[in-house]
């Protein structure tokens, strides 16, 4: 059974970068069958899509929303893939969670393993 | 981009059945994914694709895509099923997937 855990600061200045880290066991990062994901909700608020990236070729694909904010890369020899988001406001206070996603050709798509989450507040 | 739509809020009685609806044009080349939250904890796959559960996942609980609609349907519904239930489907134009706003279950 795969498990994601999230790490990283739990408080972040206006105007600096968050960056997490998301660690895997029980699967690998380096892995072609599965895109490694950052969703975010704010407090109180619903799910909103940050980005994925496909390890074997480096590609990321990100929200069209947070524009060229986030970076998204994987340390496959930590079994490890990381969010960047540069120029954070308040706006950007979330719980932030890591995610496996799966899609195909034939119509499916899931997000069929979910990290704990990690709070992040954005506050100077 | 696209987007999802759900009703903000369902209530139904325990033991009764309920369906969770969820709109969108990007529902008419992808299946819908379902995914219930409780309070405080990360949102857990329970419906996939053409009616799919993940393992551990009751059977009381199935979903449906036609068209450019989707819906979740619990039958039987008990107490510990209440909780925000979000849709999701790929978006095949900008290649991501796309949550719909949520609906909170109560069940009375």
């Amino acid at each position: 059974q795969v498990q994601l855990q999230e790490s990283g600061p739990g408080l972040v200045k206006p105007s600096e970068t968050l960056s997490l880290t998301c660690t895997v066991s029980g699967g690998s990062v380096s892995s072609g069958d599965y895109y490694w994901s950052w969703i975010r909700q704010p407090p109180g608020k619903g799910l909103e899509w940050i980005g994925y990236l496909y390890s074997p070729t480096s590609t990321n694909n990100n929200n069209p929303s947070l524009k060229s904010r986030v970076t998204i890369s994987a340390d496959t020899s930590k079994n490890q893939f990381s969010l960047r988001l540069s120029s954070v406001t308040a706006a950007d206070t979330a719980v932030y969670y890591c995610a496996r996603y799966y899609y195909d050709s034939i119509g499916y798509s899931m997000i069929d393993q979910w990290g704990q989450g990690t709070m992040v507040t954005v506050s100077s | 981009s696209s987007e999802l739509t759900q009703d903000p809020a369902v209530s139904v009685a325990l033991g009764q059945t309920v369906r969770i609806t969820c709109q969108g044009d990007s529902l008419r080349a992808f299946y819908a994914s379902w995914y219930q939250q409780k309070p405080g904890q990360a949102p857990v796959l329970v419906t996939y694709g053409k009616n799919n559960r993940p393992s551990g996942i009751p059977d009381r609980f199935s979903g449906f895509t036609s068209g450019s609609a989707a819906s979740l349907t619990i039958t039987g519904a008990q107490a510990e099923d209440e909780a925000d239930y979000y849709c999701t489907s790929r978006d095949g134009i900008e290649n991501h997937e796309v949550f719909g706003g949520g609906t909170k279950l109560t069940v009375l």
